[in-house]
């Protein structure tokens, strides 16, 4: 299944909504994660299940969405959400975005 | 506290086999879920490799399966991946993960370097 992340680039300010985008190539029934991945760092799971926090993360993340589309939702950008960050589909098999890189304005 | 971590050579000459070892702590890798590579590319491309399962079964992407063999020491708790006639389009960052059925990978090693170079 292919998975389409959108931007691949984002620039935001301190204090901003800002929303990253994931499109499936099919109906991938909610099994959909983002994780967040720090340069030299391994990925840090996000969010599963579409919409459900993993334990430990901040409450300004949040995920949503349904069927093929899906979107992950940081309320307010704190500077040290400056990362990449990869959804992954696990409805059949797996595959990954192509990421959308955040940074600051 | 499950921790894995990868381990092997940061470099490997084109036609060569790539080696490397995934060692586990926190959890014995015979009681539950499946142990997976991934790869991340230059570029962030990311691909899933393949995985060994709780009972040693294996399961390996179909674009990489003449290539890949992974394998497993229990007596070590490490779990091990082989990728044979390697390229330079190989040269990526490889991880080892924890993959549960219908569920995401919820533990990652910190990644290795890979480069493949004459």
């Amino acid at each position: 299944i292919q998975m389409t992340q959108s931007p691949s680039l984002l620039s935001a300010s301190v204090g901003d909504r800002v929303t990253l985008s994931c499109k499936a190539g099919q109906n991938i029934n909610n099994y959909l994660a983002w994780y967040q991945q720090k340069l030299g760092e391994a990925p840090k799971l996000l969010i599963y299940n579409a919409n459900s926090l993993q334990t430990g993360i901040p409450s300004r993340f949040s995920g949503s969405g349904s069927g093929t589309d899906y979107t992950l939702t940081i309320s307010s950008l704190q500077p040290e959400d400056v990362a990449t960050y990869f959804c992954q589909q696990y409805n059949s098999w797996t595959a990954f975005g192509g990421g959308t890189k955040l940074e600051l304005k | 506290e499950i921790q894995l971590q990868e381990s092997g050579p940061g470099l490997v000459k084109p036609s060569q086999s790539l080696s490397l070892t995934c060692s586990v702590t926190g959890y014995t890798i015979t009681s539950g879920y499946d142990w997976s590579w991934i790869r991340k590319f230059p570029g962030n491309k990311m691909e899933w490799m393949g995985y060994i399962s709780y009972s040693g079964s294996t399961n390996y992407n179909p674009s990489l399966k003449s290539r890949i063999s992974i394998t497993r020491d229990t007596s070590k708790n490490q779990f091990f991946l082989q990728l044979n006639s390697v390229t330079t389009e190989d040269t990526a960052t490889y991880y080892c993960a924890r993959w549960g059925y219908s569920s995401p990978f919820a533990y990652w090693g910190q990644g290795t370097l890979v480069t493949v170079s004459s």
